[in-house]
């Protein structure tokens, strides 16, 4: 199971800052990979990034969010976080963290229920 | 990876089967044999359900009524039996290779 938390208003300009607590898994796994995704009417459903160990810690993320986004796992709480930096309204979305597993996995997909955030002064 | 759905739109009847399509504009098909499709559905006010995963495996708890096939670029959800809890949006995604995409989303409603 994967508990979402973080502030629901952001101002312009600000970083937006999420945190993703892991139950059930290790966020330090190497059967997992742990997703940062979001959704907007503007945008639709949207891969942000991720991060993931294997022998040691990797980060992949989008192009769109290059130079703005850090995802970093908390190996002492179990848990992943997202950090967006100078948001603007565009950035209004729910936010999902998503933890995806290896094929054999039943369920290869687990998200969080979303956190909804609004970019305004 | 661009992931086109059709319908848009997919109006229907409780009890009669219904059929969203998936086309990839490459494929998915991974070197492992996994086509790496996903489907899900997305009811309002809450995170989207995995219903399909690798194109065609049922996630726990999704009713049998649920089908996924295809293979490569192609892929096709089905419901035998629509029932009026089905109703919402329902999404393809791909994470064959980066960035995961989606679909632009097929919205089930009841006639």
């Amino acid at each position: 199971e994967l508990q979402q938390s973080g502030p629901g208003l952001v101002k312009p300009s600000q970083t937006l800052s999420l945190t993703c607590a892991i139950s059930g898994d290790s966020v330090s796994s190497n059967r997992a990979i742990w997703n940062w995704i979001r959704q907007s009417p503007s945008r639709g459903l949207e891969w942000l990034g991720r991060t993931y160990y294997r022998s040691k810690w990797f980060n992949d993320y989008a192009a769109s969010m290059k130079g703005r986004i850090t995802v970093t796992a908390d190996t002492s709480n179990d848990q992943f976080s997202l950090q967006l930096n100078s948001v603007t309204p565009e950035d209004t979305a729910v936010y999902y963290c998503a933890r995806v597993g290896r094929p054999d996995d039943y369920p290869r997909w687990v998200w969080g229920k979303g956190t909804t955030v609004t970019v305004s002064s | 990876i661009v992931l086109t759905q059709s319908p848009l739109a997919l109006p229907v009847t409780p009890g009669e089967p219904a059929s969203i399509s998936c086309r990839s504009s490459q494929s998915l098909l991974h070197s492992n044999g996994y086509n790496y499709l996903d489907w899900y559905l997305q009811k309002p006010g809450q995170s989207p359900q995995l219903l399909i995963s690798l194109g065609s495996n049922r996630a726990p708890g999704v009713p049998d009524r649920f089908s996924g096939s295809g293979s490569g670029t192609d892929f096709t959800l089905k419901i035998s039996r629509v029932e009026a809890e089905d109703v919402g949006v329902y999404y393809c995604t791909q994470d064959v290779e980066l960035p995961l995409t989606f679909g632009g989303g097929t919205k089930v409603e009841i006639k």
